[in-house]
């Protein structure tokens, strides 16, 4: 299973766009790379999932180079509600489970 | 439509003790996981069932297991109970072969 890296934590004001990357050198040629958000108390919640390039949807962006070895979560215009951890996992056909690291805890200032 | 349910929110137990988590999941998701939540350790996968049948398993001792009946709804069972397994337990579930995974809002256990 791929280990990834990211920023223990991050801070940002409000409105501005913040980007968190992960890193995961031994990333398999089958695995996806996708990231959860997490709220105190609460279940990591899905954010976005890709393979290469770059996915966006409505909440984030998905930024993936071409060897993949790294992936850049960004979000948009952060507001308060954002405060959260931001988990990158790596996963592939077959495994049949998420490892999840420390992930990234995200503070939203105003 | 209705996310993953976990029951029950909140538990308190004795050492020694055992306990039963239940989890339903989304319509139509086969997959059911399991994952432990504590400060130190963070995420950790106890196990994954799809069909009734167990497909993986996590670094956990035999004290934890788990079963998935014909609706795709599952449990986990611990038994003799260590203050140590106080933790948040997560349920997931998802579709074969889609790696978004839905979680519930886990239930919390307290071991005293």
């Amino acid at each position: 299973l791929a280990k990834t890296t990211q920023p223990i934590s991050m801070d940002s004001y409000e409105g501005q766009e913040v980007n968190i990357t992960c890193s995961h050198n031994n990333i398999a040629t089958n695995d996806y790379i996708t990231w959860y958000q997490q709220f105190p108390s609460q279940g990591p919640r899905f954010i976005i999932q890709g393979y290469k390039t770059k996915v966006t949807n409505e909440v984030a962006s998905l930024f993936i180079p071409a060897d993949r070895k790294s992936s850049t979560l960004s979000l948009p215009r952060v507001s308060l509600s954002d405060t959260a951890v931001y988990y990158c996992l790596v996963a592939g056909a077959g495994s049949y489970q998420l490892t999840f690291g420390k992930g990234t805890k995200l503070s939203v200032i105003p | 439509k209705a996310g993953v349910t976990q029951t029950p929110r909140y538990l308190i137990k004795t050492r020694g003790q055992q306990v039963t988590l239940s989890c339903s999941p989304i319509s139509g998701h086969r997959s059911v996981s399991w994952y432990q939540q504590t400060p130190g350790q963070g995420l950790q996968f106890l196990f994954e069932y799809f069909s009734e049948t167990q497909r993986n398993k996590g670094n956990f001792p035999g004290r934890f297991s788990g079963r998935q009946f014909s609706n795709s709804r599952s449990e986990m069972n611990v038994s003799t109970l260590e203050l140590g397994d106080s933790a948040l337990y997560l349920c997931a579930s998802s579709i074969e072969g889609d790696y978004g995974y839905t979680f519930g809002s886990g239930t919390r256990l307290t071991v005293v």
